[in-house]
């Protein structure tokens, strides 16, 4: 079945860096664009990036634009969100999540989530 | 601010039918754009609860239904049960943007 697992989420002081990993399985990583979403405490849902599946077409929220990159290595079905500059509002649970791009794009499944906590 | 619109909370009783609605615009749910559902349990990831505006993913019951009309959606739960007590969220793509977009969330109670 398919699988994604996020790791390399913790405790971070503003400004500092984190690179969070995705680990995919159960499907045909390369032929899919992945993305990341986050989830900050007690709130919504907000989409920051995905990427194709040969990693050559990349998009970003205007949010992180600038400060999180995202990458993929297809050799090892893993998904990466390398996040530099970080701030207490980037305070949040990370989904990764394979992106279904007919029509519409949309996100199915998700992963289990890795926390992110940006405080001195 | 989600660009997309939806009430906070709802509830029901078991048993009853309730209703979400996701308000958009012109960038997004007014155009081509489809609308995506997403149940979220507690302390769970999200899980894609209705794709393409009207459709079910297998294994999704068909008291999940959703309905997209000019600038809005709309997700019916029919037959309430207890274990519908979740966040429910809508997804759609803002051409403004250029992004991928989800209302605020709304928390179902189930009484």
């Amino acid at each position: 079945q398919v699988q994604l697992v996020e790791s390399g989420g913790g405790l971070v002081k503003p400004g500092g860096s984190l690179r969070l990993s995705c680990a995919a399985s159960g499907f045909s990583f390369s032929d899919y664009y992945m993305g990341w979403i986050r989830q900050a405490p007690g709130k919504g849902l907000e989409w920051l990036s995905y990427i194709s599946g040969s990693g050559d077409i990349v998009h970003y929220a205007d949010s992180v634009m600038g400060r999180f990159t995202i990458s993929r290595d297809n050799a090892k079905n893993s998904l990466y969100l390398q996040m530099n500059s970080l701030r207490a509002e980037d305070t949040a649970v990370y989904y990764c999540a394979r992106v279904v791009t007919v029509t519409t794009y949309r996100f199915d499944p998700w992963g289990q989530g890795t926390l992110v906590t940006v405080s001195s | 601010q989600s660009v997309l619109t939806q009430p906070p909370s709802v509830s029901g009783a078991p048993g009853q039918r309730v209703t979400i609605s996701c308000l958009g615009s012109s960038s997004n749910i007014g155009t081509v754009y489809d609308v995506h559902w997403y149940q979220q349990l507690p302390g769970t990831a999200p899980k894609l609860l209705i794709y393409a505006n009207t459709n079910r993913p297998s294994g999704v019951p068909d008291r999940f239904s959703a309905s997209k009309s000019g600038t809005s959606a709309s997700l019916a739960i029919t037959g309430l049960q207890p274990e519908d007590e979740a966040d429910y969220y809508c997804q759609s793509y803002d051409s403004s943007l250029s992004a991928s977009v989800f209302g605020g969330g709304t928390k179902l109670t189930v009484l």
